[in-house]
């Protein structure tokens, strides 16, 4: 149990709708980080917020957004949707403690656009 | 820029074997690497940590070694179990704020 959670588990849309993916993280991990896992590859970081504001950004386009709250939840939203975005998305938080960080990982929600 | 391989990309084992899992990074400054185990449409469950000082990690009958020299890490397996089968995930973090993943290994243990 990593205290991480992720809404939906499960979504289904059609290309050029928008979608928004949400996570909450556990208190004091204060950087979330976004991964998209396309079917049999590794997970490929999206971006990364630190105290809301983003904090470095992966190769995707401008049509993946996020925001950051004060609550340790954080949303990914998805414009102009395509067949190419139905994957596994993962949001991580990070726990640093001692000079040591860890990354936790939710359980993630798999869009499949159609 | 840092790239992340695994290999065998699958592997299939009988019950009660022995195995390493083998990971490989370009870039040899990196701040720590990290082992994931992936069921099938699951998330990632964190096994081992090794931050970049550190040369392995155990964890019951997971032991990962890192050599950051060589750009090699790899996760030993003792008496592989069925409930072992899933996907083997490397990540290293050589950046301030990602990790970059290889693409697994397969794992399957035969009972």
């Amino acid at each position: 149990e990593t205290g991480v959670t992720q809404s939906p588990t499960h979504l289904i849309k059609t290309r050029g709708q928008q979608v928004t993916l949400r996570c909450s993280s556990q208190s004091g991990h204060n950087t979330v980080s976004w991964y998209q896992q396309a079917l049999g590859q590794g997970p490929q970081f999206i971006f990364q917020y630190y105290r809301e504001e983003e904090n470095g950004r992966g190769n995707f386009p401008p049509r993946f957004s996020g925001l950051q709250f004060p609550n340790y939840s954080s949303e990914l939203n998805v414009n102009a949707l395509e067949l190419d975005d139905s994957a596994l998305y993962l949001c991580a938080s990070t726990l640093r403690d001692g000079g040591q960080e860890t990354q936790y990982f939710g359980p993630g929600t798999r869009l499949l656009v159609l | 820029k840092q790239e992340v391989t695994q290999i065998p990309a699958a592997l299939s084992v009988p019950e009660g074997e022995n195995l390493v899992l083998n990971c490989s990074f370009t870039d040899s400054a990196i701040y720590n690497l990290q082992w994931f185990r992936q069921d099938p449409g699951k998330g990632l469950t964190s096994l081992l940590l090794i931050q970049s000082s550190q040369r392995e990690q155990t964890s019951g009958r997971l032991n990962a070694s890192l050599d950051k020299s060589s750009g090699r890490s790899t996760l030993y397996i003792a008496a592989s179990q069925p409930g072992d089968s899933a996907t083997y995930l490397c990540a290293v973090r050589s950046g301030t704020y990602k990790y970059i993943f290889g693409t697994g290994t397969r794992l399957k243990v035969l009972a």
